[in-house]
């Protein structure tokens, strides 16, 4: 079956750190691949997407390659900020229905 | 306009009781989603729904019941309410038939039972 693995948290960084959070999957077809982003007591937000092979996403200075060869969607961004502070989700979606498969999430907290 | 609507946000009840979640999207989405959010924030889907059809069912206990009346509303009934329920509810919804496989997810019920 369909699996997502995420580095465990939290991840604790500086505000303007440089920012990785690794995702690997294992799926039985082609998935697209997602990062959703959860702040405090709010719902998930759809971060950015990645549908096909070497496609990068990218929203609000984040970033994720969709590497097929090692199976990863790691999600980066350049500087961060006290506001990036929430917990993050790897998820994929296989054919069909295109039910989500979740990480397990990894919270960042940013001080400045 | 709140595309991915919940209610109640927050539901506080007794263990024994009977209680249910409401869902409701503007987004003219073709499917819709029930999830789970246990207390170490792990997702999990619990149901699917298509067109009003029942799509998938991941092995969620009887005493869980969703309902679609149409295709913009999905609610969910818990019967005879235990502890272990106590969780986030969130409903999504997409659009299957673009094959875009984007979710949209709502603010989420916090259901405590006590």
């Amino acid at each position: 079956g369909n699996s997502v693995t995420q580095m465990e948290g939290p991840v604790t960084l500086s505000e303007e750190a440089f920012l990785t959070i690794n995702c690997t999957y294992t799926a039985t077809g082609y998935p697209s691949l997602f990062w959703y982003v959860q702040y405090p007591g709010e719902g998930l937000q759809l971060l950015l997407k990645a549908t096909k092979a070497d496609d990068k996403g990218s929203n609000k200075g984040f970033e994720a390659t969709y590497r097929k060869e090692t199976t990863s969607f790691h999600l980066e961004k350049g500087s961060v900020q006290v506001s990036d502070s929430a917990v993050y989700f790897c998820a994929l979606s296989d054919t069909g229905y295109s039910t989500l498969t979740f990480g397990k999430g990894t919270m960042l907290l940013v001080s400045p | 306009d709140t595309a991915v609507s919940q209610t109640p946000k927050y539901l506080v009840t007794q263990m024994g009781n009977d209680k249910s979640i409401k869902c409701e999207q503007n987004l003219g989405h073709d499917t819709m989603y029930w999830y789970k959010q246990d207390s170490k924030k792990f997702l999990k889907i619990m149901f699917s729904y298509n067109n009003k059809e029942l799509i998938i069912n991941e092995t969620v206990p009887n005493r869980f019941s969703p309902k679609s009346p149409d295709k913009a509303h999905l609610n969910l009934h818990i019967n005879s309410l235990e502890l272990g329920d106590s969780a986030v509810y969130f409903c999504a919804s997409s659009q299957v038939a673009d094959r875009t496989y984007e979710q949209y997810f709502g603010p989420g019920t916090r259901l405590t039972v006590t």
